[in-house]
């Protein structure tokens, strides 16, 4: 089946650990991103990237890292310099204006 | 002024009711309108979108957008429990290196059976 893959679904982080999210999509788009969801603030883009191996900061990209060295796949690390990390992530890839979403990655600290 | 402004609503109706959900925008650059349908704890799903001006039907489902007014709509006819969800419009421009995506806050919407 087409679409976007993101794993884990849910993944629990401890206090100053670093931790990669994955996104892998086989729907042959050139652009992806990378959306923070907390309740009450709808979507932020942390990342996105227009084509391989050349990505630009979103709104919120501060204590995140990303790399797209393949065109489908966009993984999104958080890293111990991220204040408030526990949220929902989404990724998305689109092609012309229209974007596609994966199901999402609930991230804890505990 | 916010780029995309939406009601966060929560929106009540009971079961068979036509809903109405909107955005208004301010970047007249915007040429793709999207609505996505976001389940708890989900990813959100492409529902309709459109290019430029006019009006889309899918089902029970309309799209409308007003560039003039720059405004956009979405109307669910003989709406369902699974309905029940929460409505972003998003908003694109079109062509060149510009793909990045302005969503609305989203519209909680309940369909009560």
């Amino acid at each position: 089946d087409g679409g976007i893959t993101q794993s884990p679904k849910y993944l629990f982080r401890k206090e100053g650990q670093n931790v990669t999210l994955s996104c892998e999509q086989n729907l042959n788009h050139d652009a992806m991103y990378w959306y923070r969801q907390d309740p009450g603030q709808g979507l932020r883009l942390i990342y996105y990237s227009q084509i391989v191996n050349d990505f630009q900061k979103g709104d919120i990209a501060e204590g995140y890292s990303v790399s797209r060295e393949k065109k489908e796949s966009f993984p999104l690390t958080v890293t111990s310099a991220q204040k408030n990390p526990t949220a929902f992530y989404l990724c998305a890839s689109s092609v012309t204006g229209v974007a596609f979403f994966g199901q999402g990655t609930r991230l804890t600290v505990v | 002024q916010k780029e995309v402004e939406q009601d966060p609503g929560p929106l009540s109706v009971p079961e068979g009711a036509i809903v109405s959900l909107n955005c208004t925008y301010s970047n007249s650059a915007f040429q793709y309108f999207m609505w996505y349908r976001q389940y708890s704890r989900k990813g959100p799903e492409l529902l309709m979108y459109t290019y430029s001006s006019g009006n889309k039907e899918d089902g029970r489902f309309t799209a409308q957008v007003d560039k003039s007014s720059k405004y956009i709509s979405l109307f669910i006819r003989d709406s369902q429990p699974s309905d029940s969800a929460t409505y972003l419009c998003a908003m694109s421009a079109s062509g060149g290196s510009n793909y990045k995506l302005t969503f609305g806050k989203g519209t909680l919407l309940t369909v009560n059976p």
